[in-house]
C-alpha cells in the first residue's frame, strides 16, 4: 500500500519568513495530493491540492509543487503570519478504483509555529 | 459554511466496554468515512460508506468495529469491546463525490476516545 513520509515534524519560523514542508510517497499510481491544516481542537481542513498532471499550483501565499519522477511534493507558505500556526498534513490518493470511495494516506504532520 | 459535526468530543471508557461515536455529515453528501489518529501518529483510514454499505475498509477495521447510518442524518462508528490500543482521536468525514480531487473530504472536529 501507499506510504507517505513528511518532514520536518516541527518547524518554527519568524513572521514574514517562508515555510516549506516536504512529503514523499511510495505508490507511483497515486495521482492526487491534498494538504490539510489542522488548528487546535479542530478537524483537518483542506487548504490546497494538486493532481499529478500539474507540477505546481498556487493560491495566494500557499503553493504546492509536485515531482512525479522523484515522488515528492512540497507545501510552500510565503510571508507567514501567526495565524498560519497549526499542524499541516500532506496526503496522497490513488486513482478512483470504482469501489465507491477514495481513501487518503496521510503523512505524520508538521507542527508549524510562526513567531511574531 | 456547512460542517461535519461529531459527538462526543471526548469519551473515557473502561476496557471491554462498547462505545458509539456519532457523526452528522454535511447534508447533501453521500460518501462517509471514519479515520483515526493515535496520539503522535498518522491519520489512518478506517472505513468508507456509501449507499448504506461499506465501500472499503482497512485492516484496522476488524470485527470489533461496525458502522451504521441509522437514519437520514447520523453516521455512527461502534467499537464493540474496546481495547487500550483503541485510544485515539476518531475523525468522521464526508464528501459529495467519490473521486479524488473532485469530492473534497470535509472532516469533523474529532472524538477523542480514551480507554482505561
Amino acid at each position: 500500500g501507499e506510504n507517505v513520509e513528511q518532514h520536518p515534524s516541527t518547524l518554527s519560523v519568524q513572521e514574514g519568513d517562508s515555510a516549506v514542508i516536504k512529503c514523499t510517497y511510495s505508490d507511483s499510481a497515486s495521482n492526487y495530493f491534498p494538504w490539510y491544516k489542522q488548528e487546535l481542537g479542530k478537524g483537518p481542513q483542506l487548504i490546497i491540492d494538486i493532481r499529478s498532471n500539474v507540477g505546481e499550483k498556487k493560491d495566494q501565499r500557499i503553493a504546492v509543487t509536485l515531482n512525479k519522477t522523484a515522488k515528492h511534493f512540497s507545501l510552500h507558505i510565503t510571508e507567514t503570519q501567526p495565524e498560519d500556526s497549526a499542524v499541516y498534513f500532506c496526503a496522497a490518493s490513488a486513482p478512483y478504483s470504482g469501489a465507491g470511495s477514495y481513501q487518503l494516506t496521510f503523512g505524520k504532520g508538521t507542527k508549524l509555529s510562526v513567531i511574531p | 459554511e456547512p460542517e461535519v459535526t461529531q459527538t462526543p468530543s471526548h469519551q473515557v471508557t473502561q476496557m471491554g466496554q462498547e462505545v458509539i461515536l456519532r457523526c452528522v455529515p454535511i447534508s447533501n453528501h453521500l460518501y462517509f468515512y471514519w479515520y483515526r489518529q493515535i496520539l503522535g501518529q498518522k491519520v489512518e483510514f478506517l472505513v468508507s460508506f456509501y449507499n448504506n454499505e461499506i465501500s472499503e475498509k482497512s485492516e484496522i477495521f476488524d470485527d470489533q468495529f461496525s458502522v451504521e447510518r441509522p437514519d437520514g442524518s447520523n453516521f455512527t462508528l461502534k467499537i464493540r469491546s474496546t481495547k487500550l490500543e483503541d485510544s485515539a482521536m476518531y475523525f468522521c468525514a464526508s464528501s459529495e463525490a467519490p473521486y479524488p480531487g473532485t469530492g473534497e473530504l470535509f472532516f469533523g472536529e474529532g472524538s477523542r476516545l480514551t480507554v482505561l
